[in-house]
């Protein structure tokens, strides 16, 4: 089955630490990409990648961390630095060519203990 | 950069009703996307639209970009409970700029 898997559904974080969320996805796709999506709001762009080795901040990369050293893995690490990082997390990735639709893995949901 | 504004910010309609929901850019838009979303879920990709006055359908919702490319909205015939969930649009090439999501519940 092809898709994208985001690992754990639920994480909790205490105070300085910093967490890893995992995305992998097997669909071959070039681009992967990290929102963040908190109530009520649409989703924000953290980080995203089309090409393995190299990446790109969004809109809100601050207090967040990426790597791409495999094509189908793009995992998220929230560091210390980000003071509000209760949040859902998604991970997308799609194409580079052409259409480039973006699907979606079912998310991390972060909170702070 | 570009914004996304959607309208309603949500929704409550009787099972059976038509919606409809609007997504308005302040730009121009290259490459509309629709996605559903089930609360504490992932995004469902629903539909793309690409060109002005472009609509597509699939089972009962109905997507249209205007003319202009710079609104689209979405259109939901003889809604269903299973209809009920979060509507985002979103745009762009590559980096997708999203609206703030419409809240649709369906009462049977």
């Amino acid at each position: 089955d092809g898709g994208i898997t985001q690992s754990p559904k639920y994480l909790f974080r205490k105070e300085g630490q910093n967490v890893t969320l995992s995305c992998e996805q097997n669909l071959n796709h070039d681009a992967m990409y990290w929102y963040r999506q908190d109530p009520g709001q649409g989703l924000r762009l953290i980080y995203y990648s089309q090409i393995v080795n190299d990446f790109q901040k969004g809109d809100i990369a601050e207090g967040y961390s990426v790597s791409r050293e495999k094509k189908e893995s793009f995992p998220l690490t929230v560091t210390s630095a980000q003071k509000n990082p209760t949040a859902f997390y998604l991970c997308a990735s799609s194409w580079l060519a052409g259409v480039n639709i973006q699907y979606f893995g079912a998310g991390t949901r972060l909170s702070v203990l | 950069s570009q914004e996304l504004e959607q309208s309603p910010q949500s929704l409550i309609v009787q099972e059976g009703k038509n919606l409809t929901i609007n997504c308005t850019s302040s730009k121009t838009l290259y490459g509309l996307y629709w996605y559903k979303q089930k609360y504490g879920e992932g995004l469902i990709f629903l539909m793309m639209l690409q060109k002005g006055g472009e609509e597509k359908s699939h089972e009962k919702i109905t997507a249209k970009l205007d003319e202009k490319k710079q609104q689209s909205s979405l259109h939901i015939t003889a809604s269903q409970p299973s209809h009920a969930g979060i509507y985002l649009c979103g745009a762009g090439y590559g980096k997708l700029t999203f609206g703030q999501g419409t809240i649709l519940t369906v009462h049977p």
